[in-house]
């Protein structure tokens, strides 16, 4: 089955600074999502991603806090801007709708962000 | 819009006891629903899934059947482990959602004392 890889697998940054999260698929795939875990929350979903056109942002995310890219079929990146502590969360990418045997929604094993 | 609703945790057990874990939806049409679980400092792992009304899903000897008549998909196992320690997601993608992401419940901690 098709393997998400996802980095870095964790960070800690300095408040105002932006970091970059990156999720390769080892293979194409039609949709990839990108989710926010709060500490000791369920996950919430940001955007799609979608693959030549602009993402797709959930009520309460925006493209200037969050800008994603989706240059190909299994690459994706997600930037968290102008990071405050609030940003600290779990960020995972998911992936559906390919041709690497995906099952479902397969997901990368998370990016760990603390804002201090 | 599409909601999951599960029972609150922790949900502390006794290895070898029997497991039920709640879910219920809320969503029109038939949407598909699955089971993921998160182990400690890990990513989410996708645990088993249902596509349609009456089938069970199945793994690692955890069940979970679409009820579309009471809108659930609960989670049981018959007798659990101590590696079954973890955080346990129901979630739902609607009906012919193919671009739809995950609506996932709150989670429930399940805690298995040896």
């Amino acid at each position: 089955s098709a393997v998400i890889s996802q980095k870095p697998s964790r960070d800690i940054c300095q408040r105002g600074t932006s970091l970059t999260i990156q999720c390769q698929v080892d293979s194409q795939v039609t949709m990839m999502f990108w989710y926010r875990q709060q500490p000791g929350q369920s996950l919430t979903l940001i955007a799609t991603a979608n693959q030549g056109s602009e993402a797709t942002y959930e009520s309460g995310f925006v493209i200037d806090k969050f800008p994603i890219s989706r240059p190909n079929l299994t690459f994706s990146t997600l930037t968290v801007s102008n990071m405050s502590p609030e940003d600290s969360s779990i960020y995972l990418c998911s992936a559906t709708g390919g041709t690497g045997g995906l099952i479902g929604y397969t997901f990368g094993s998370g990016t760990r962000l603390t804002v201090v | 819009g599409n909601s999951v609703t599960q029972m609150e945790g922790p949900v502390t057990l006794s290895e070898e006891a029997f497991l039920t874990i709640n879910c219920t939806y809320t969503a029109t049409g038939y949407p598909s629903l699955f089971w993921y679980v998160q182990y400690p400092g890990e990513g989410l792992q996708l645990l088993l899934k249902a596509t349609k009304a009456d089938d069970k899903g199945s793994n690692k000897g955890f069940e979970a059947t679409y009820r579309k008549e009471t809108t659930s998909f609960h989670l049981e196992k018959g007798s659990v482990q101590v590696s079954d320690s973890a955080v346990y997601f129901c979630a739902l993608v609607p009906a012919g959602g193919g671009a739809d992401g995950l609506t996932f419940g709150k989670g429930t901690h399940l805690i298995i004392q040896p």
